[in-house]
């Protein structure tokens, strides 16, 4: 059964420096999404991207963050200029046009010193 | 503005008893309602789903939920826990028209005791 993949599962950075976390999302899907979730709090919503561009985008989802979808497969969210609040766990998600639910990947877990 | 209600941050039951783990929501419009499991240190596996049509929804792994609109509730449910089904179970909205992000509520942990 295909599967929401994303790299790297653990990832430990300094304040300040930039991450680009990767996903790949499942091959016929069309909507992707970042979610995070800190630890012992609720997933959030960060950001939603169809058609090659940002659907919709939370609060969250300020000036240090983007995503790109560089190539058919892949879609990826960099932090600029990473903060110690960042850290969280970071799941990609995606869904056809059709279907509704939005199946998760496992998540990158982001550690920010 | 849609959010989710999850008001038992833990639930406790006996392996063989039926649970249930709660959930109430607010949305404008109709929702669209999700159950997901999360195991320790793994993603958030989809469990099932409401869209439209008979409120009792039948999911993965024998779980069901029922969609009460006047309530605004939809409880997760099995008849028979299992020590495997000891895990963080979060409920999730959004509405049918508009954005189309997930509202997660804050999770249920739910331990079946043996």
């Amino acid at each position: 059964e295909p599967e929401v993949t994303q790299t790297p599962s653990h990832q430990v950075t300094q304040m300040g420096q930039e991450v680009i976390l990767r996903c790949v999302p499942i091959s016929n899907h069309l909507y992707f999404y970042w979610y995070r979730q800190i630890l012992g709090q609720k997933v959030e919503f960060l950001v939603s991207f169809y058609n090659n561009e940002i659907s919709e985008k939370s609060e969250i989802f300020d000036d240090q963050f983007s995503v790109e979808r560089p190539d058919g497969s892949n879609f990826t969210l960099k932090i600029r200029s990473t903060k110690l609040e960042d850290s969280a766990m970071y799941f990609c998600a995606s869904r056809t046009r059709v279907e509704e639910t939005q199946y998760f990947g496992p998540g990158t877990r982001l550690l920010v010193l | 503005a849609q959010s989710v209600a999850q008001p038992e941050d833990q639930v406790n039951v006996a392996e063989g008893n039926p649970l249930t783990v709660k959930c109430t929501y607010s949305v404008s419009g109709n929702p669209y309602l999700f159950w997901y499991v999360q195991y320790p240190n793994r993603g958030l596996q989809f469990l099932l789903k409401y869209i439209t049509g008979d409120n009792l929804v039948k999911g993965s792994y024998g779980f069901e939920a029922e969609f009460n609109k006047s309530q605004t509730s939809f409880h997760l449910k099995k008849p028979t826990a299992l020590v495997s089904d000891s895990a963080l179970y979060f409920c999730a909205v959004r509405a049918k028209t508009g954005a189309n992000n997930l509202f997660f509520g804050t999770g249920t942990r739910l331990t079946v005791i043996p």
